[in-house]
């Protein structure tokens, strides 16, 4: 079986701040994705890349850089912290396709940002 | 406009009681992902299925792509039941997922 690390767990930063999170996956998955997931609510897309070097924005990708530079990492960059934006960040990863295992989606435990 | 509605936003029971969690999306989808997640806790996939029924323990996940609608049925809940369940909807682009429905299960 395979495993998606995110890094680091908690990440606590100054209001106009860049920062950025890191998300490795050992499944050999071709796309990999980042959520975000405010307290009480689901997941909204911000980023994902379908191979390296691709980039595809989601729904909530203003405020947000990503970089596919392995086929195995996915890196979320907040270009300027705000406090409204503390929430959980998740990374995942799926085979592509339409196939009967196509785009079952394997997660990481979750990167907590604190803006102070 | 969303894409994935979930109904009940929240749900009660008793243990040993049934839940029906419902799913309904505004595109086009290949499958959808159920998903449980503990308060603070990473997300664990349940079931994924394309269309039809799937089972597994006191699982079941109903997918009825045409009509845009799948459900999840749990079976005689237990305590350790309670949490949230989210449903993502799959297609040719990235997954978009619901606000999940928020069940607790009382003895």
């Amino acid at each position: 079986g395979g495993i998606i690390t995110q890094t680091p767990k908690f990440l606590i930063g100054q209001e106009g701040q860049k920062l950025t999170l890191k998300c490795q996956q050992n499944f050999n998955h071709d796309t990999m994705y980042w959520y975000r997931q405010d307290s009480g609510k689901g997941l909204r897309l911000i980023y994902y890349s379908i191979t390296e070097n691709d980039l595809q924005k989601g729904d909530l990708s203003e405020g947000y850089d990503a970089s596919r530079e392995k086929k195995s990492s996915f890196s979320l960059t907040v270009t300027s912290a705000q406090k409204n934006e503390m929430a959980v960040f998740l990374c995942a990863s799926s085979i592509p396709g339409t196939g009967y295992f196509g785009n079952t989606l394997y997660f990481g435990e979750g990167s907590r940002l604190i803006v102070v | 406009g969303q894409q994935v509605q979930q109904s009940p936003a929240s749900l009660v029971l008793q243990e040993g009681e049934n839940a029906e969690l419902q799913c309904n999306f505004s595109s086009t989808a290949t499958r959808l992902q159920w998903f449980y997640q503990r308060p603070g806790g990473s997300l664990v996939s349940l079931l994924s299925n394309p269309s039809g029924t799937k089972h597994t323990g006191r699982l079941t996940s109903t997918t009825v792509t045409k009509e845009r609608r799948g459900s999840l049925h749990i079976s005689s809940s237990q305590i350790t039941d309670s949490g949230t369940y989210l449903c993502a909807m799959v297609n040719n682009n990235a997954p978009r997922f619901g606000a999940g429905t928020k069940l607790s299960v009382k003895p």
